[in-house]
């Protein structure tokens, strides 16, 4: 079955380490996003990809890298810099003109202690 | 102000209620979607739609381009439809980004 995998379900790391977080999706979808959620708030986009090798910021892109080297993988890396990086991290996938709407993965709740 | 407002925050009812959330945006939009977030985290995209109507099962989904507020009713509503829905409109422009409601936590007693 096509869809999102987004791993590890629960992740845990010390202050001031790199963490990268998976998202492959099996869809042939030609856009991939990141989303962040916080208690209590919408979702808010980190970075979003439309086609391999290029990405765009989203609105809260500080602290954040990602890659897009192939179309079915988009993986997000939380920096050292990032302030406030415990939170619950979703990657999403979309064709090209949205004709279908979105799949969405399970989603990686991150603490950072 | 959220260019994604929906209401209400939180909403409980009981099993058999009809139940209604609202969404309104101040952002041009394509299109709006319904969302459901189950406890685990994970969530399922309901209904994409940029006019009119759309129904699945015993859930509704409407919305009105002109006064840009869209609803989402559940008739004969089920403990098992206890969960956070979201509201999201994709922001016009050709990059397929949403912008996001913060959500409704439905609670349905048995």
């Amino acid at each position: 079955d096509g869809g999102i995998t987004q791993s590890p379900k629960y992740l845990f790391r010390k202050e001031g380490q790199n963490v990268t977080l998976s998202c492959e999706q099996n869809l042939n979808h030609d856009a991939m996003y990141w989303y962040r959620q916080d208690p209590g708030q919408g979702l808010r986009l980190i970075y979003y990809s439309q086609i391999v090798n290029d990405f765009q910021k989203g609105d809260i892109a500080e602290g954040y890298s990602v890659s897009r080297e192939k179309k079915e993988s988009f993986p997000l890396t939380v920096t050292s810099a990032q302030k406030n990086p415990t939170a619950f991290y979703l990657c999403a996938s979309v064709w090209a003109g949205e004709k279908y709407g979105y799949t969405f993965g399970s989603g990686t709740r991150l603490t950072v202690v | 102000k959220n260019e994604v407002e929906q209401s209400p925050q939180n909403l409980t009812a009981q099993e058999g209620e009809f139940i209604t959330i609202n969404c309104s945006y101040s952002v041009g939009i394509s299109a709006l979607h319904w969302l459901q977030q189950h406890p685990g985290g994970g969530i399922v995209s309901l209904f994409m739609l940029s006019s009119g109507k759309k129904k699945h099962g015993r859930l509704i989904a409407t919305i009105n381009i002109q006064e840009k507020h869209s609803s989402l009713h559940i008739t004969a509503s089920h403990p098992r439809d206890s969960a956070v829905y979201i509201c999201a409109g994709t922001i016009q422009g050709g990059s397929e980004k949403l912008v996001f409601g913060k959500g409704t936590k439905l609670t349905v007693n048995p």
